[in-house]
């Protein structure tokens, strides 16, 4: 069935590294991808997304490129700042008919000073 | 507009025991979901609602029953507690849309623990 891998974490980082977390998908059809960002004690928020092949999300510094030919959706951001600390989450979506979406194990961040 | 609201925060719960987390949104969201997190296993979908009156099994619903009250309100019950049914539990809305995706907004969780 369909599936999401990250990384395992956590990534450790000192302020303004570069940062590349890995995704790798497995899907039939062509599925849309997201990242999602849960900081410490809240819930999930969408970070940025990409519906089709060679699509860039981006958002808050962050992009991820939708590769087909690799059926990855790694995450990178040039510089990071202590507040990126936080759990990544890689997720897609089936294809259109549905809102439901498939979860990997989340990768978690620390960013040190 | 609060969003996402889920309660109680934290719950601990004896073995056999039964309780309903409770959820609401104010964005006037059609679907809304009930996920489980878990230490490496990420989030995984117990039940969905696709609109009022509507409900689908997830991924993982044994255990749990789900009551769509209304377009505002989505609960979830554990009629007999389980220590494996220790775990963060997230409830989420969205608008759905074919053809395109319409965000997920999370509530804060729930921290349930069964001893």
């Amino acid at each position: 069935g369909d599936s999401v891998t990250q990384m395992e974490g956590p990534v450790t980082l000192s302020e303004e590294a570069f940062l590349t977390i890995n995704c790798t998908y497995t899907a039939t059809g062509y599925p849309s991808l997201f990242w999602y960002v849960q900081y410490p004690g809240e819930g999930l928020q969408l970070l940025l997304k990409a519906t089709k092949a060679d699509d860039k999300g981006s958002n808050k510094g962050f992009e991820a490129t939708y590769r087909k030919e690799t059926t990855s959706f790694h995450l990178e951001k040039g510089s990071v700042q202590v507040s990126d600390s936080a759990v990544y989450f890689c997720a897609l979506r089936r294809g259109y008919n549905t809102d439901k979406l498939i979860f990997g194990t989340g990768t978690r961040l620390q960013v040190f000073p | 507009n609060a969003g996402v609201t889920q309660t109680p925060k934290f719950q601990v719960l004896k073995t056999g025991q039964s309780m309903t987390l409770q959820c609401a949104q104010d964005m006037n969201h059609n679907s809304m979901y009930w996920y489980r997190q878990d230490p490496g296993m990420g989030l995984r979908l117990i039940y969905y609602s696709a609109s009022e009156g509507t409900t689908d099994k997830g991924e993982v619903p044994n255990g749990y029953n789900v009551s769509r009250l209304n377009k505002r309100e989505f609960s979830l019950r554990l009629e007999s507690a389980a220590p494996s049914q220790t775990s963060v539990y997230f409830c989420a809305s969205s608008i759905p849309g074919q053809g395109t995706y319409n965000e997920q907004f999370f509530g804060p969780g729930t921290r349930l623990t069964v001893l």
